[in-house]
């Protein structure tokens, strides 16, 4: 089974600050991890993704994350926040195993709010 | 750029009402899901669908729940008696193929509210 834990529901950060979001995953198989964001009445949209290969992933809107097998974490971050990131957050595992048809499991989200 | 829609964006139905949740897909996907969360709650996942079959289900999806593909475009998601539990938003997603890696294209949601 699989599992997630985003630590912090709710980020503060001043514009222009380092925006991190914390991940941890639990897989008992080689995991595909992924960001998703949501904005206010919009669906979740994809800001990035692991799968293979090197380990530091860059996505959409400057973000950023990092595979850590030996840490089980998959954090993601921003080095500098903007009004437009506020929205929320979610990590998600897929199970890189050949049974899968993809099913994503998610953590429990955070709210990120950006500060003028 | 494609996306996934889903109507209504609210429903309202009274307990042991049925309800049909809908989708559309973006047009050349062949994978389809539907996940739900509860407020405060995890989005969970509730079913995945391919070639007009199930292809995995979660303990969440009873037989209260049914999906279907009546055409080409449409994948909905059915539950026969709601319960004030089932009160949730539901999400629709895509997929351009199976498999783990592949990028799920999500609707923005239908907020079911069971009274």
């Amino acid at each position: 089974a699989q599992s997630v834990t985003q630590l912090g529901s709710h980020v503060s950060v001043s514009e222009g600050a380092l925006v991190l979001l914390r991940c941890n995953y639990s897989s008992s198989v080689p995991p595909y991890l992924f960001w998703y964001v949501q904005y206010p009445n919009q669906g979740l949209q994809l800001l990035l993704k692991y799968t293979t290969g090197a380990t530091l992933v860059k996505g959409i809107n400057g973000f950023e994350a990092e595979f850590k097998k030996s840490e089980t974490s998959f954090h993601l971050t921003k080095p500098s926040a903007h009004m437009s990131d506020a929205a929320e957050y979610f990590c998600a595992v897929s199970d890189a195993g050949g049974t899968s048809y993809g099913k994503l499991t998610f953590g429990q989200g955070t709210i990120l709010t950006v500060h003028p | 750029e494609p996306e996934v829609t889903q109507t209504p964006s609210h429903q309202v139905t009274q307990m042991g009402q049925e309800v049909i949740l809908r989708c559309v897909p973006i047009s050349n996907h062949l994978y389809f899901y539907w996940y739900r969360q509860i407020l405060g709650q995890k989005v969970e996942f509730l079913v995945s669908f391919y070639n007009n079959e199930i292809s995995e289900k979660s303990e969440i999806f009873d037989d209260q729940f049914s999906v279907e593909r009546p055409d080409g475009s449409n994948f909905t998601l059915k539950i026969r008696s709601t319960k004030l539990e089932d009160s949730a938003m539901y999400f629709c997603a895509s997929s351009p193929q199976r498999g783990s890696t592949d990028t799920q294209y999500f609707g923005p949601g239908t907020r079911l509210t069971v009274l």
